[in-house]
């Protein structure tokens, strides 16, 4: 089946780290994205990527970073820059071009802080 | 001012009733809309995107009011699986590609 798998689904990071999560489709969709959700509150973005080779920064981009060497992959470090890193994040992907299809997203993945 | 604006709730509702929840939208260039339906501790799924004529599934109607900026999800003959959190969503085309706007979310509970 079609889909987008993040792993892991819970992660613990101590203080000081880097901390790496990752997010694979076979959707062959161009376009992917990360959001972070903290309790109560909606999506924000972090970064996204419209095809391979090539990301831009979200809302939140500071104290994270991103690669899109492949279409299928869009690995979202979370640096030691991240001061308040305990949130669920959110993998998500789209079709590009035509403007009218939603996205589909992964089943995330639990940060804490050690 | 924000992209997209929605009531968080909470709404609390007996089983059986109607209840209806609005999203608006700042940029008149939007282009695209969905609702989705987010449990708790889970991600969002898509419920169902959202036509200018309005459209339907099952106890589900959504509708597209393009001259007042607003979307609407109207659930009836509520269920208490319908308790969820409900997003609206707003795609516009900038420059780079599409851009998905998402709304704070609605809570629903729907009690017995």
């Amino acid at each position: 089946d079609g889909g987008i798998t993040q792993s892991p689904k819970y992660l613990f990071r101590k203080e000081g780290q880097n901390v790496t999560l990752s997010c694979e489709q076979n959707l062959n969709h161009d376009a992917m994205y990360w959001y972070r959700q903290d309790p109560g509150q909606g999506l924000r973005l972090i970064y996204y990527s419209q095809i391979v080779n090539d990301f831009q920064k979200g809302d939140i981009a500071e104290g994270y970073s991103v690669s899109r060497e492949k279409k299928e992959s869009f690995p979202l470090t979370v640096t030691s820059a991240q001061k308040n890193p305990t949130a669920f994040y959110l993998c998500a992907s789209s079709i590009t071009d035509l403007g009218n299809q939603p996205q589909h997203f992964g089943d995330g993945t639990r940060l804490s802080i050690l | 001012r924000k992209e997209v604006e929605q009531d968080p709730g909470p709404f609390n509702v007996p089983e059986g009733a109607t209840v209806a929840f609005n999203c608006t939208y700042s940029n008149s260039a939007s282009q695209s809309f969905f609702w989705y339906r987010q449990d708790c501790r889970k991600e969002p799924k898509l419920l169902m995107s959202v036509y200018s004529s309005g459209n339907e599934d099952g106890r589900f109607t959504a509708q597209l009011n393009r001259a007042s900026q607003y979307i609407s999800l109207l659930i009836r003959d509520s269920k208490l699986s319908d308790s969820a959190t409900y997003l609206c969503v707003v795609i516009r085309l900038p420059r780079g590609g599409n851009q998905f706007y998402f709304g704070t979310g609605t809570s629903l509970t729907v009690i017995p």
